[in-house]
């Protein structure tokens, strides 16, 4: 069946640091992947997506490109903030799975000043 | 902008309680979804409705129910809260597959820390 994996967090950043956070997949079909994001005490808001290989989601200067040679979609960020710190989802979604997210465990971020 | 909003944000109850969370979405989406999400495990899927009156278990079902009898309001059920049930629980909409937003971005609330003593 599909599934996502994500990097083991937690990761801990200095700010202005690079950010690479891996996601991979495992998916019939050609899915649509996404990033989430949940800020602490807060639910999960939509960080970034693609809908078809080779596309790259961008958003708060966040980036993923869809790679389907290698089925990844691992999260970039340049230059971390503090106000980074958060947890990440990879996700993914199928036509033939009616709607539902395969979501990954998440990966803990926390940047240091 | 979507809106979908959880009755609590916090709740305690005892085990043996029946338990009701109660999310509302307001931008007329087709689907809704229950996840749990606990450390180390991510989240996952309860229960989900692709209409009123609709619905079909996800990966965790046992020892919830759910109830759609109105389009934007989708409630979980703890019908006699134990507690391994105690968590973060996180409602979901979204428009319906193939639509106009057919990548099935979903839509969350803020989600209710529920603790079963």
């Amino acid at each position: 069946g599909n599934s996502v994996t994500q990097m083991e967090g937690p990761v801990t950043l200095s700010e202005e640091a690079f950010l690479t956070i891996n996601c991979t997949y495992t998916a019939t079909g050609y899915p649509s992947l996404f990033w989430y994001v949940q800020y602490p005490g807060e639910g999960l808001q939509l960080l970034l997506k693609a809908t078809k290989a080779d596309d790259k989601g961008s958003n708060k200067g966040f980036e993923a490109t869809y790679r389907k040679e290698t089925t990844s979609f691992h999260l970039e960020k340049g230059s971390v903030q503090v106000s980074d710190s958060a947890v990440y989802f990879c996700a993914l979604s199928s036509r033939n799975q009616g709607g539902k997210l395969i979501f990954g465990q998440g990966t803990e971020l926390s940047v240091k000043p | 902008d979507v809106k979908v909003t959880q009755s609590s944000r916090y709740l305690v109850k005892r085990t043996g309680e029946k338990v009701f969370l109660e999310c509302v979405q307001d931008m007329d989406h087709e689907n809704m979804f229950w996840y749990r999400q606990d450390p180390g495990l991510g989240l996952r899927l309860i229960y989900f409705s692709y209409d009123v009156k609709m619905k079909e278990k996800g990966d965790i079902p046992e020892g919830y129910s759910v109830s759609r009898e109105k389009k934007e309001r989708f409630s979980l059920i703890l019908e006699s809260a134990s507690t391994n049930q105690t968590s973060m629980y996180l409602c979901a909409s979204s428009p319906i597959s193939g639509g106009p937003l057919s990548y099935n971005e979903q839509f969350f609330g803020p989600g209710t820390r529920l603790t079963v003593l």
